[in-house]
């Protein structure tokens, strides 16, 4: 079974210029997340989606950062314009319902992309 | 706010010895508590996971003890190998169909 896909795999740009980052989930799962992972912190959620609506958002800065999930798979994450603290590494990760009668203990994983690296200067 | 609180930052244990990373959380609405392993360069995979209904989970050399009352969960890794080396992360979510609030990470060196 393939991964979760994104590209690129590192980017450098100035700062005020934008950026997109593009996640390809694992076939057949519905929900996908992007999240910023800052040197030496742990991921923080920006946008979780289901199929192609948005279940939490609450933790994106959404005057400069935007995203979407078209058709329901393939989703990009944009930074426009990008800022100096938006050096991060930008993850993607998909999961899909556990199996019903799954048992104690049966639940979701979420399986994470290699990530793109984005450095801003 | 960090939701889950993990410690050490870093750890060094001998090969073949144990390592113990902690985490601690705040919110009881929280259900489901994975541990991911991250080498450099890859993204997060999960390692082994609990709900609060069992207080322990041991898969192979990797163990989660669970303690409700206190809030607090940790990773117990035997006889560890040089090829655990890595970071590792506490999450929790208030079910696993949901984001994960993640600790800051504990980089673990094991030394031959």
């Amino acid at each position: 079974e393939a991964g979760v896909a994104q590209s690129p795999r590192y980017k450098i740009i100035e700062k005020r210029q934008s950026v997109a980052f593009w996640c390809n989930p694992i076939s057949g799962h519905a929900t996908l997340y992007w999240y910023q992972q800052i040197l030496g912190q742990g991921p923080k959620l920006l946008i979780q989606f289901q199929n192609n609506g948005v279940v939490d958002d609450s933790q994106l800065p959404k005057d400069r950062f935007s995203a979407e999930r078209l058709k329901g798979v393939d989703s990009t994450l944009k930074i426009q314009p990008a800022k100096l603290e938006d050096s991060a590494v930008y993850l993607c990760a998909s999961s899909a319902p556990a199996p019903r009668g799954g048992g104690q203990g049966a639940h979701d994983t979420q399986y994470f992309g290699p990530g793109t690296r984005l450095t801003v200067l | 706010q960090q939701q889950v609180k993990q410690s050490p930052q870093s750890l060094i244990v001998q090969k073949g010895g144990i390592s113990i990373i902690n985490c601690a959380y705040e919110n009881t609405a929280f259900d489901y508590f994975p541990w991911y392993q991250q080498f450099p360069g890859k993204g997060p995979a999960l390692l082994i996971a609990i709900r609060p209904d069992v207080s322990e989970k041991k898969e192979g050399r990797f163990t989660i003890s669970f303690n409700k009352s206190a809030k607090q969960f940790s990773l117990h890794i035997m006889d560890s190998q040089p090829g655990d080396s890595a970071t590792y992360f506490c999450a929790a979510s208030i079910n696993s169909g949901y984001a994960l609030n993640f600790g800051k990470g504990t980089s673990l060196l094991v030394t031959p």
